[in-house]
């Protein structure tokens, strides 16, 4: 079965930087997308990024547009989010999903928590 | 940036009533839609894409329905672990965004 594990969250002071990772099994990763979704303490869901298939296209949400990147490793069916220049406002739990079709998120981890704090 | 709204914030109905869901885009969507469920401590979960399409294992009391910019999602009878969380998402265009999402409580 699919199954996504984010790790590498944690407690950061602002500006500092984190790296998150997301572990992949249970389908042929290199034939999907994989996004990163985030939810602030008691809010809702924001959408954060989508690295394509293959690694040739990357989208952002224009609040971390300049500082996140997505990158994956097709060799370790491995997705990250570098995360640089960390805000408070990034404070949440954040998840990596898989796309299916035209950018819908069918399968999801169970989400690390990022805590952005001095 | 496509701003999508749901309404009610909060939705309180008796087990095995109805319960309507409304969500709104700013934008026609086309039926570029989906519906997700979360529960307390889980990761959210994929009920209805493309406006009306069920995900492979949702119960049939849930549907879809509507296109362009407003959709609806319907629990047709309510059980009880129905009560959560429920958002819409497009993916029309890039950057996808959620709706602030709808709680379904118990009356």
């Amino acid at each position: 079965q699919v199954q996504l594990v984010e790790s590498g969250g944690g407690v950061v002071q602002p500006g500092r930087s984190l790296r998150l990772s997301c572990a992949a099994s249970g389908f042929t990763f290199s034939n999907y997308g994989m996004h990163w979704v985030r939810q602030a303490p008691g809010k809702g869901l924001e959408w954060v990024a989508i690295i394509y298939y293959d690694g040739g296209n990357k989208y952002y949400a224009d609040s971390v547009k300049g500082r996140f990147t997505i990158s994956r490793d097709q060799s370790k069916s491995m997705v990250y989010l570098q995360m640089n220049s960390l805000r408070t406002e990034d404070t949440a739990v954040y998840y990596c999903a898989r796309n299916v079709g035209n950018f819908v998120l069918l399968d999801w981890g169970q989400g690390t928590l990022v805590t952005v704090s001095s | 940036e496509i701003v999508m709204t749901q309404s009610p914030a909060t939705l309180s109905v008796s087990p095995g009533e109805r319960a309507t869901l409304s969500c709104r885009a700013s934008q026609s969507l086309n039926s570029n839609l989906a519906w997700y469920q979360q529960k307390p401590g889980q990761a959210p979960r994929l009920l209805i894409y493309a406006a009306s399409t069920r995900a492979t294992g949702i119960p049939a009391r849930f549907s879809g329905s509507g296109s362009g910019t407003d959709f609806t999602l319907t629990i047709s009878s309510l059980q009880s672990e129905d009560f959560a969380l429920y958002y819409c998402q497009h993916y029309n265009n890039w950057p996808l965004t959620f709706g602030g999402g709808t709680r379904v409580e118990i009356k």
